[in-house]
């Protein structure tokens, strides 16, 4: 059974930077694209970073470019999403998600993190 | 990219049968069969309800069902039972640098 824990959220500082994990297990980590996807507070679901298997290409929603940075390590199985410069509208819950080869949809969820810019 | 159009409410009684409709354009919802649907319960991630527009993967009820007319996806869940009642999200492949996109949202109330 796949399963994806994310950690590293809480409470952080307009400006301020967060760096998100998440531990993957039950899957060979290194043939599956990553992605992860937020939700704000009583809001919809939105993409925001994607990273192939091989992490040669890198994937980002307009709001978070030159922000954010989406990574990966084989050998820990992990998943990570570097913020910097947050703002208040980056408050959300940041899910990470498994990718399908064909890159067309996620069919494995975590329970996601949740990441709150305040002052 | 913007997000896809989805109807904010949609309701039915239990046995009915309710559609949610899921309006994209001719680069991502129109322009390829990779249409997805999620369910989401308050406080719960989502679940892969629907695929490729109208795959089912295992364990999804046979209610559930998917389908595509040019840039307007849909989900249609038949004999509607009380645990159906949840937040219900559309997505599509959209390619380029952004590839992916989420609809807005529709919220699925059991009568």
């Amino acid at each position: 059974e796949v399963q994806l824990l994310e950690s590293g959220g809480g409470l952080v500082q307009p400006g301020g930077s967060l760096r998100l994990s998440c531990a993957a297990s039950g899957l060979t980590f290194r043939t599956y694209a990553m992605s992860w996807v937020r939700q704000a507070p009583g809001k919809g679901l939105e993409w925001v970073s994607a990273i192939s298997s091989s992490a040669i290409s890198t994937y980002y929603v307009d709001s978070v470019k030159g922000r954010f940075t989406i990574s990966r390590d084989t050998s820990k199985s992990t998943l990570y999403l570097q913020m910097n410069s947050l703002r208040a509208e980056d408050t959300a819950v940041y899910y990470c998600a498994r990718v399908t080869p064909n890159w067309d949809h996620f069919d494995s969820w975590g329970q996601g993190t949740l990441v709150t810019v305040s002052p | 990219q913007s997000a896809l159009t989805q109807p904010p409410s949609a309701s039915g009684s239990p046995g009915q049968s309710v559609t949610i409709s899921c309006t994209g354009t001719s680069s991502d919802v129109g322009g390829y069969d990779y249409v997805s649907w999620y369910q989401q319960h308050p406080g719960e991630a989502p679940k892969l309800m629907i695929y490729e527009v109208d795959k089912r993967p295992s364990g999804v009820p046979d209610r559930f069902s998917g389908s595509k007319s040019g840039n307007t996806a849909s989900l249609t869940v038949s004999g509607l039972q009380a645990e159906d009642e949840a937040d219900y999200y559309c997505s599509s492949y959209a390619g380029g640098i952004t590839p992916f996109v989420f609809g807005t949202g529709t919220k699925v109330t059991v009568l």
